[in-house]
């Protein structure tokens, strides 16, 4: 059984397009990470939202923590082709030794 | 500042070999952990080790799979008697203090190809 589930699994845009990718539970995290993992190489930490209702900007990105933090959604303003590669969502919970990855969602921008 | 390292990158082994991986955490983390994704899937969490101590290994598979994390020197994820099925890339991460509401740090990664 999946903790997370992410939606889409798969998105392919148009360069300059926005796109929002979701990452839904029915548990509640303590916090909630958002990484980005370029074929051949690790997951790259791109935010922790910890609060719920939180929102955090990072340059074209979005990141928002759900109010009963159980879910949060990455919006991504005028995609760039640099932006292309898997994102995973990571919650982690009160007492657990290790954060729950998502299932991903693969993200290609086409120029 | 260095951060976390894994050895090797890439690792080929017939089936039935053994399959040795290391991880040095980031200087001054002294929680490890290791997951494994296999291909197109999401990271699945195996195992949290703290210096000399296994702390959490629910996820590792019950037979062929150990994890060791050392006073001295790095942590070694060992796969005895390689099957198919393991290939995968194995990741590991390493945090200052215990991951629950803090970040963890993750190397890029060793690749094993099981033949």
């Amino acid at each position: 059984t999946q903790l997370l589930e992410q939606s889409p699994q798969f998105l392919s845009i148009q360069e300059g397009e926005n796109l929002t990718v979701y990452c839904n539970s029915s548990s509640v995290f303590s916090s909630l990470q958002w990484y980005r993992q370029e074929p051949g190489e690790g997951p790259v930490l791109l935010v922790t939202v910890v609060t719920g209702g939180e929102v955090k900007k990072l340059k074209r990105l979005t990141f928002q923590f759900g109010d009963a933090r159980k879910d949060s959604s990455l919006h991504i303003t005028a995609a760039q082709p640099g932006d292309t590669g898997l994102y995973l969502c990571a919650g982690a919970r009160t007492g657990a030794n290790n954060l729950f990855f998502g299932t991903g969602t693969r993200l290609t921008v086409i120029p | 500042n260095a951060g976390v390292m894994q050895n090797p990158r890439h690792l080929v082994r017939r089936r039935g070999q053994e399959a040795r991986l290391r991880c040095s955490p980031m200087k001054g983390h002294s929680h490890v952990y290791w997951y494994r994704q296999l291909p197109e899937e999401g990271l699945k969490f195996m195992v949290y080790l703290q210096k000399e101590n296994i702390i959490d290994e629910s996820g590792m598979p019950k037979e062929r799979f150990s994890a060791e994390f050392p006073k001295e020197g790095p942590s070694i994820l060992r796969i005895q008697q390689v099957v198919r099925g393991d290939s995968a890339a194995y990741f590991c991460a390493s945090s200052p203090r215990p991951s629950g509401g803090n970040t963890i740090y993750f190397g890029e990664g060793s690749w094993l190809t099981v033949v």
